[in-house]
């Protein structure tokens, strides 16, 4: 089991590049979502689906968009890239879409930088 | 809206005294209450949650928690800090709606020998 994978690890961006992290769960959830972590702010969720075929936005989704592929895979792309948008994004997944209680876990996180 | 508030970005503890890490919330109904641990370079992990029930949770690496409804209040101790306890922990609330959560902005515990 792997859990939650994200790819790529690391990226540098210029800006305007566009580009799309990709994040697989080989837990058989229902839910995924993608936070971005920034230095003295927490985790602030981006977008999130609570289930296959669904998508919503979260508090920070502006320059974001989402993709649910599958029931496995959630990626988020980033059409014009900017450096407010410099950041670590993590994606994580719970069983459940309805159930408050339920454990998310998080793959490893993609540093991104934006020149 | 539900919130949370960390008290204090940074703590500073020696090996083998008392971790407390405080962690207040805001919610308009019974709240869920997760502590995650974020080691460097790593993705988070969960360390124990309040759902209903016991208001003592305890957690894996010894540390527990208490959720205090009175105080809107729930803290996270280890009796002995050990240089591994060295991390980045986050309190985090949920409803009883769909399991959006909101996290704080996190303690960063250093630990000396």
């Amino acid at each position: 089991n792997a859990g939650v994978t994200q790819t790529p690890k690391f990226q540098v961006l210029k800006t305007g590049q566009s580009m799309t992290l990709q994040c697989a769960q080989d837990m058989n959830h229902n839910s995924m979502y993608w936070y971005r972590q920034d230095p003295g702010m927490g985790l602030r969720l981006i977008y999130y689906s609570a289930s296959e075929g669904t998508t919503d936005k979260g508090e920070v989704p502006n320059g974001y968009n989402v993709s649910r592929l599958n029931k496995r895979e959630f990626s988020l792309r980033l059409e014009s890239a900017a450096p407010s948008q410099t950041s670590v994004y993590f994606c994580a997944s719970s069983e459940s879409p309805v159930r408050g209680t339920d454990t998310q876990y998080f793959g490893p996180g993609t540093r991104l930088t934006v020149l | 809206a539900q919130s949370v508030t960390q008290l204090g970005s940074h703590v500073s503890v020696s090996e083998g005294a008392l971790v407390l890490l405080r962690c207040n919330y805001s919610s308009s109904v019974p709240p869920y209450l997760f502590w995650y641990v974020q080691y460097p370079n790593q993705g988070l992990q969960l360390l124990l949650k309040y759902t209903t029930g016991a208001t003592l949770v305890k957690g894996i690496n010894g540390f527990e928690a208490e959720f205090k409804k009175s105080e809107t209040s729930f803290h996270l101790t280890k009796p002995s800090a050990h240089m591994s306890d060295a991390a980045e922990y986050f309190c985090a609330v949920g409803d009883t709606g769909f399991q959006k959560l909101v996290f704080g902005t996190g303690t960063r515990l250093l630990v000396s020998p």
